[in-house]
């Protein structure tokens, strides 16, 4: 059972740059989950995919934006990067009964902007 | 099964009055206690604890995490009414594979704070 995988691994961006971030959910879950996680600390929640809409989102400003597709995968979009955007991001997947409950992290994408 | 229980499961104090909320764990491959806080929609993170007896602090908001009794408090002083939301306990987990993370959250704490 492959569990949730995200790529790239890793990414170097510059200023001003846009990336787009992949994640394919564990088998069985139809909900995505995104996270901006800095050095030493935990995880941020930047918004939540289900059905193809965004469901829920955190404090991120609209730079962050998302996408889900019908195979349930997901993509997470920054717009005109800026250097505090350099992070651990981190997808979970989880099935909608179990709602925030019990989520499944991936290994994350490590996002470096200079 | 894993599991992360938090108490109590709603509680109503006054201004200024102190809480303290719990959370308690079975999980295997501990590697991380978190704690949130929920307002609206979606949680806003308060710490993270991964070692036991070291008190993390924040304002009036203050946490710590014994790993061999396996439970967290979350501390609040203080309170004021915008203090009212429900406080999330989670815990993550990593697979023997190290490659993905489980994170287990419990069913929070309803905290109102009246003026």
């Amino acid at each position: 059972d492959a569990g949730v995988t995200q790529s790239p691994t890793h990414l170097i961006k510059t200023r001003g740059q846009q990336v787009t971030l992949r994640c394919s959910p564990k088998s069985g879950h139809d909900t995505v989950s995104w996270y901006q996680q800095a050095l030493g600390q935990g995880p941020q929640f930047i918004f939540q995919y289900y059905e193809e809409e965004e469901r829920q989102r955190g404090n991120f400003p609209d730079r962050f934006s998302g996408h889900q597709f019908p195979n349930y995968s997901s993509e997470l979009n920054v717009n005109a990067l800026l250097l505090g955007d350099s992070a651990l991001y981190l997808c979970a997947s989880s099935h909608r009964d179990r709602g925030l409950y019990e989520q499944y992290f991936g290994p994350g994408t490590r996002l470096t902007v200079t | 099964e894993d599991k992360v229980v938090q108490s109590p499961l709603s509680l109503v104090v006054h201004e200024g009055d102190t809480v303290t909320l719990n959370c308690s764990y079975e999980v295997t491959n501990f590697r991380s206690l978190l704690w949130y806080k929920q307002e609206k929609k979606a949680p806003t993170f308060l710490f993270m604890l991964t070692s036991s007896g070291i008190e993390k602090k924040s304002g009036r908001l203050s946490s710590i995490l014994d790993k061999k009794e396996l439970f967290s408090i979350l501390n609040i002083t203080a309170t004021q009414t915008g203090d009212s939301a429900v406080y999330l306990c989670a815990v993550s987990s990593e697979f023997v594979s190290g490659n993905n993370r489980k994170l287990i959250w419990g069913l929070g704490t309803s905290l109102a704070v009246n003026p």
